[in-house]
């Protein structure tokens, strides 16, 4: 059972260059999550999907897409990167809605 | 707007006394309350949780405390242990009010041997 699983680790990105972060999850959750933590900051919650084929915004979406094709992944794109997009990226899966969430690994990203 | 506050960036206690972390918050709608725990490079790791109706929910050595008059709960680690050291968030979320779950912006916790 390797839980939820993202890639890449690291990644560095010139301004306005586009990328995908991959997210997997072998549990069967519903719920996946994508948040990004700034420095000092708690986890911003960027898009949510409640099960495969429904997605919805969360705090901070503006700036990202997400897409949720099967019940195992949910990635996360970024079409036109900003500085202001230098993060870490944090995907998550529950069970259900007030259930535990499992994190992955994260991914850095910064924005040159 | 921040809905769940962790007041202390940090705390820093000696192995084998208590550690208390403390959260307030400010949305009464929150009805379920967790705990999670973060070392450097990981995702953050689930460590306790607590519902509205309780007031007290106990894990070996870890309890969390619920006072909902003053919108605060509070993480008591007792005996503190070096491996304790790491960031914790407390996060609040909802059954009925919406969906996300807010975090707090973490404490650092640094237990000396």
């Amino acid at each position: 059972n390797a839980g939820v699983t993202q890639t890449p680790k690291f990644r560095i990105l010139k301004i306005g260059q586009s990328m995908t972060l991959q997210c997997t999850q072998d549990m069967n959750h519903n719920y996946m999550y994508w948040y990004r933590q700034d420095p000092g900051m708690g986890l911003k919650l960027i898009y949510y999907s409640v099960g495969a084929g429904i997605t919805d915004k969360g705090e901070v979406p503006n700036g990202y897409n997400v897409s949720r094709s099967t019940t195992e992944d949910f990635p996360l794109r970024l079409e036109l990167a900003a500085p202001s997009q230098t993060s870490v990226y944090f995907c998550a899966s529950s069970y259900s809605k007030n259930n535990e969430q499992f994190f992955g690994p994260g991914t850095r990203l910064t924005v040159l | 707007d921040q809905q769940v506050k962790q007041n202390s960036p940090s705390l820093s206690v000696q192995e084998g006394r208590i550690s208390i972390l403390n959260c307030d918050y400010t949305n009464s709608m929150f009805d379920y309350f967790l705990w999670y725990k973060k070392y450097p490079a990981e995702g953050p790791t689930f460590l306790i949780s607590i519902s509205s109706i309780k007031d007290k929910n106990e894990d070996g050595r870890f309890t969390v405390f619920l006072n909902k008059s003053a919108k605060h709960l509070s993480l008591h680690i007792v005996p503190s242990q070096p491996g304790d050291s790491a960031v914790y968030f407390c996060a609040a979320s909802s059954n009925t009010g919406g969906f996300k779950t807010i975090f707090g912006a973490g404490t650092r916790l640094f237990v000396k041997a």
